[in-house]
Formats: structure tokens, sequence, C-alpha cells
């Protein structure tokens, strides 16, 4: 089946513009997470979904950061008012399990939206 | 916070060698531990995988082995390819919380 995807692949944004992160993770998987990769740089956790609840956010880096699910498939990742230290991968990963399973947990990764603000 | 090393930052193999990566990882709480391979603009794509009750595991060419007392564990890939050239992350995570703490990446080169 199909894996993880995320739209746009890339996106160049002038600072202070809006931006939205599109996340389709596997069908039918409960959890749902956001890291962002800096170049160089292993990915950190921002923010964690099960279903539609955002049960962890603080890897968020600032109120500008706002990620939601609303159906509890599809998620999206609104940076608002952009700055040049946003700019980095963003990664979307989606596991079959609900938080605190031990079985079916392995998390899959989307190819990342590449964000360079101007 | 948890703290995550990894050890070399880069290692650079003839092909038919051998590759250890080390990861150091500080919580103590940790009970599963991954390794992820990341290719040039894809994202990471889980390789290898062991829980705390469990000291070795291995898949083909590939093996994990696990200290829990010393609070380390280490990639092992063996007669390597060309195709194994890429940064790999450790992701020790803590069992409550889901959420994976990435060590901070080799970059594998192997020599044709």
């Amino acid at each position: 089946g199909a894996g993880v995807s995320q739209s746009p692949r890339y996106k160049v944004a002038k600072r202070g513009q809006d931006v939205a992160l599109r996340c389709d993770p596997i069908s039918g998987h409960v959890s749902l997470f956001w890291y962002q990769q800096a170049l160089g740089q292993g990915p950190e956790f921002l923010t964690y979904f099960q279903n539609e609840a955002q049960l962890d956010k603080s890897g968020l880096p600032s109120d500008r950061f706002f990620a939601e699910r609303p159906e509890g498939s599809v998620s999206t990742l609104k940076i608002q008012r952009t700055q040049q230290e946003d700019s980095a991968v963003y990664l979307c990963a989606s596991s079959l399990a609900p938080i605190g399973w031990t079985l079916q947990e392995t998390q899959y990764f989307g190819p990342g939206t590449r964000l360079l603000v101007l | 916070g948890e703290n995550v090393e990894q050890h070399p930052s880069t290692l650079s193999v003839q092909e038919g060698d051998s590759a250890v990566i080390k990861c150091t990882y500080s919580d103590s709480a940790s009970n599963y531990f991954p390794w992820y391979k990341q290719e040039l603009g894809k994202g990471p794509q889980l390789i290898i995988d062991i829980r705390s009750n469990v000291g070795e595991k291995k898949d083909q060419r590939i093996a994990v082995t696990l200290n829990k007392t010393a609070k380390h564990f280490s990639l092992h890939i063996t007669e390597t390819q060309p195709e194994d050239s890429a940064v790999y992350f450790c992701a020790p995570r803590r069992g409550a919380t889901n959420k994976l703490i990435f060590g901070t990446g080799t970059l594998l080169a192997v020599q044709p």
C-alpha cells in the first residue's frame, strides 16, 4: 500500500508569510508525529496525535507553530509569520499503534517538506 | 532531557568491509532502540530495532546489540555495499512517550 505522503515537497516563503504543510499518513494508522530536521542534524520531535487528539505538543518551538488532525487522518502543520530560523525539512511519521503499545509501534516517515524562508 | 550521541560522525569503508556505529543515551527509562537510514532527499527508514529485554538482533547483513547497563547500543553492517551509503540515526525511545529522540547521525560512505 501507499506510504506516508507529504505536500508540498518544497516551499519557498518570504519572511512573515504563513505556510501550511500537509501530511497524509498510512491508512488506518492511529498515531501521527511531526518532526523538524535542520540541515545536518537529526530530526527533532514537534508534536504527536493519537487519532484527532493532540496529546503532546511539547516540541513546538513557538506559538507561531500550530498543528491539527481534525478527522484523525490527514494532518496539517501551520507556521505563521515565518522566520528564517524556520527553514528546515518538516517530516511527518505515522504508526499503527496508539501511545504506550509495545508492538506495531514502528514509525513510518514521509519524504518531508523542505521549507526555505527568505 | 534525553542526551543521545553517536560515534563516529562519519565513517568511510571499502566495499565488503564491516561498519559499526555506536549510540550512547542518557535516559535509563528508554526501552525501545531503533536504527534509521536516511538517504539524500528522503525521510528516515527503519532498518532494525531492538527492545530492552533482548541483547542482540540480526537481520541478514544488519545486527543491533544492546548494553542497557552501559546505556549504549550499536549497529553492525557486514559485507557493506555502495547502496549502504547514507546517514544513519539511532533514536532511543521511552515507552510511555512514543516520541523518538534522534542521535546526532553518522554519515557512512562505502567506497566501491
